[in-house]
């Protein structure tokens, strides 16, 4: 069963560079929320895309962008990185008429 | 702020015992929740949903109970494992099925062999 996949698994960045994760939504569904996850804290949303485009986004700065391919899969990105940005990126498929999600395991992304 | 939020945020509970995971929720609007579990290094997985029309939900050894009166949520675990050990998160969904998920810090389950 093909669930969610993220990339990398793990990552280290340095203050002020670029990231990219990278997500492949379960089969079957059309829709990718992200969602960022910092220790000891629930997710946090941060943008949903259908057909290619940002349909909600939640209370995140422009440094925080992101793009949907035709294939359903779905990239985030992060300018600029800040050191409170380590956290755990959490990647969530969906049906845009459905009620259920289903996460991937996470990128673990550190900035020092 | 969060709407959604955890009364203990620490359950240390004996092998076989049953566990009782408490939720508040604050949006009356939100018409869905669901409870994930959540082990060290791995995504949120689902365990149960209720939808807002309902007060009741029972799975395989858990159990969702909803009081929209007072806006609660609350997860029962029945005679609980080992395995159950992990962070449990509540959310909830605004919008119809639009909203996107809002989620509380989440509790911690302890089980003690």
């Amino acid at each position: 069963d093909a669930g969610v996949t993220q990339s990398p698994t793990h990552l280290i960045k340095t203050r002020g560079q670029q990231v990219t994760l990278r997500c492949s939504p379960k089969s079957g569904h059309d829709t990718v929320s992200w969602y960022q996850q910092a220790l000891g804290q629930g997710p946090q949303f941060i943008f949903q895309y259908y057909e290619e485009e940002e349909r909600q986004r939640g209370n995140f700065p422009d440094r925080f962008s992101g793009h949907q391919f035709p294939n359903y899969s779905s990239e985030l990105n992060v300018n600029a990185l800040l050191l409170g940005d380590s956290a755990l990126y959490l990647c969530a498929s969906s049906l845009v008429q459905g009620y259920g999600y289903t996460f991937g395991s996470g990128t673990r992304l550190t900035v020092v | 702020g969060e709407s959604v939020g955890l009364h203990l945020p620490t359950l240390s509970v004996q092998e076989g015992d049953n566990s009782i995971i408490n939720c508040a929720y604050s949006n009356s609007a939100s018409d869905y929740f669901i409870w994930y579990k959540q082990e060290s290094g791995k995504g949120p997985q689902f365990i149960i949903d209720i939808r807002s029309n309902m007060d009741k939900r029972q799975g395989q050894r858990v159990t969702v109970l909803l009081n929209k009166t007072v806006k609660h949520l609350s997860l029962q675990i029945a005679a609980t494992q080992p395995g159950d050990s992990a962070v449990y998160f509540c959310a909830e969904k605004l919008g119809g099925s639009q909203g996107n998920l809002i989620f509380g810090k989440g509790t911690k389950l302890s089980v003690k062999p």
